[in-house]
């Protein structure tokens, strides 16, 4: 089975603090991403990464980094952390015989 | 631009009956991949069943069929003999196919219960 893990499923953070969200997959894909769900606005691309150290902006980057040094990993950074990012991350993967993605379980973000 | 629509924020409907949850996009794309997604209260979201834009016939995957309309641009989803564990969120995403990336836009959602 495919495997997407992130490294934390809440996190508290004060705002002004730099935030690191850590994605694995163990299943050798090459493209990987970012998203972040509100209520009502479903799930929106913060960014996407197609190989090691290449990346590309999704819908919403802005306030936002990443990071791909390994294939297996991708890692979403919030560089000044702001109340309105208080959300859920979810991170993904693609493979599969239908391009299909496979995701993590989530992390629930809250910047106070 | 691609645009998903799911115009049903929260359903109810009785176990052991069928649902059908609406979905509707925009897209000026000739080939495109239709995705429905399920997210349970834990928040990982599963992948139910894909409709490619060219597919001939529904997709169907056990409990789950697409009703795939191209003409009105339409992929609802058909959950037969609902059951208490199909209470969840589920999502309608499209993918471009000739987009390398595969990125996935997604609807707002339909929060599905299910009554015993």
């Amino acid at each position: 089975d495919v495997k997407v893990t992130q490294s934390s499923r809440y996190l508290v953070k004060r705002t002004g603090e730099k935030v690191f969200l850590e994605c694995v997959q163990d299943m050798d894909h090459e493209n990987m991403f970012w998203y972040r769900q509100d209520p009502g606005l479903g799930l929106r691309l913060i960014y996407f990464s197609y190989d090691v150290k290449m990346k590309e902006k999704g819908d919403i980057p802005e306030g936002y980094s990443v990071s791909r040094e390994k294939k297996e990993r991708f890692s979403l950074i919030l560089e000044s952390a702001s109340t309105n990012q208080t959300s859920m991350y979810l991170c993904a993967s693609r493979g599969g015989t239908l391009d299909e993605q496979y995701f993590g379980p989530g992390t629930r973000l809250t910047v106070t | 631009a691609q645009k998903i629509t799911q115009t049903q924020p929260g359903m109810f409907v009785q176990e052991k009956e069928a649902v059908t949850l609406d979905c509707t996009y925009d897209t000026s794309d000739q080939s495109y991949g239709l995705f429905w997604y399920k997210q349970p209260s834990s928040g990982e979201m599963i992948f139910l069943i894909y409709q490619g834009s060219y597919d001939e016939q529904n997709a169907t995957e056990g409990r789950y069929s697409l009703n795939f309309q191209k003409a009105r641009k339409s992929a609802n989803l058909v959950i037969s003999a609902s059951q208490l564990g199909d209470s969840a969120m589920y999502f309608c995403a499209m993918s471009p196919n000739h987009n390398a990336g595969n990125m996935l836009t997604f609807g707002g959602g339909t929060r599905l219960m299910v009554k015993p």
